[in-house]
């Protein structure tokens, strides 16, 4: 079966950086998607990785392996309002969109 | 604002009710999703539509019923729900481009609903 695996919840101090971390094994590969949801609202797009490699934007930064099935969402310069719940999904072969669990993520002061 | 636009927030439902979910798209895309949303758990795509067509319905009980009556425009009609029913309800958005492989989604805020 398909499967992604992400840590369900993670704690990280405001100004820290924080990496959270996505494992797959799916049919193919046809790249994937990071996605922030704040509690009660609309998940929002964050990044979209299909080759290997570091994507850097402003203060996220998103990673894929494709031959360790791994990828991590990297956050620098940790503020409040990054509280939320981070959804890692992967296109797969057939262009079925797989989701994780996703991780929710607390920032204390 | 992600220019997907979801009614009503909130629902409470009896099991013997009947009630519509309604999302509006204004982003001129041409394809338009159903997600189910369960605590902890990852989403479970229901419904899609492709240009008014639809394209997949992944063994979702008849209870739910979907409509797209035009390419901005998705419904989702509910009867005899059932208390695992309860979760939040996701509608998404994209270009709809067949030709341009796999793309980013736009989701609605969700419709909560709870069936008692």
């Amino acid at each position: 079966g398909q499967n992604i695996d992400q840590p369900t919840e993670m704690t990280a101090t405001e100004g820290a950086i924080v990496q959270i971390n996505c494992t797959y094994q799916t049919s193919g590969f046809n790249g994937l998607f990071w996605y922030q949801q704040h509690a009660g609202e609309a998940p929002t797009f964050l990044s979209y990785n299909v080759l290997d490699g570091l994507e850097e934007k402003g203060r996220f930064s998103s990673f894929l392996s494709r031959s360790k099935g791994y990828s991590y969402l990297l956050l620098k310069e940790l503020q409040m309002k990054d509280s939320a719940s981070y959804l890692c999904a992967v296109v797969d072969s057939n262009y079925q969109l797989i989701w994780g669990a996703g991780t929710k993520l607390i920032i204390k002061p | 604002e992600t220019g997907v636009t979801q009614t009503p927030r909130h629902l409470v439902m009896g099991m013997t009710n009947k009630k519509s979910l309604k999302c509006e798209q204004h982003l001129g895309h041409n394809a338009m999703y159903w997600y189910k949303q369960s605590a902890k758990k990852p989403l479970e795509l229901m419904f899609v539509y492709n240009f008014k067509e639809q394209t997949e319905n992944n063994s979702v009980p008849s209870r739910f019923s979907p409509e797209c009556p035009n390419s901005s425009h998705l419904f989702l009609h509910l009867h005899t729900l059932q208390p695992e029913d309860s979760a939040l309800y996701l509608c998404a958005s994209s270009q709809g481009d067949r030709d341009r492989g796999y793309e980013k989604l736009f989701f609605g805020s969700g419709t909560q609903l709870s069936v008692l």
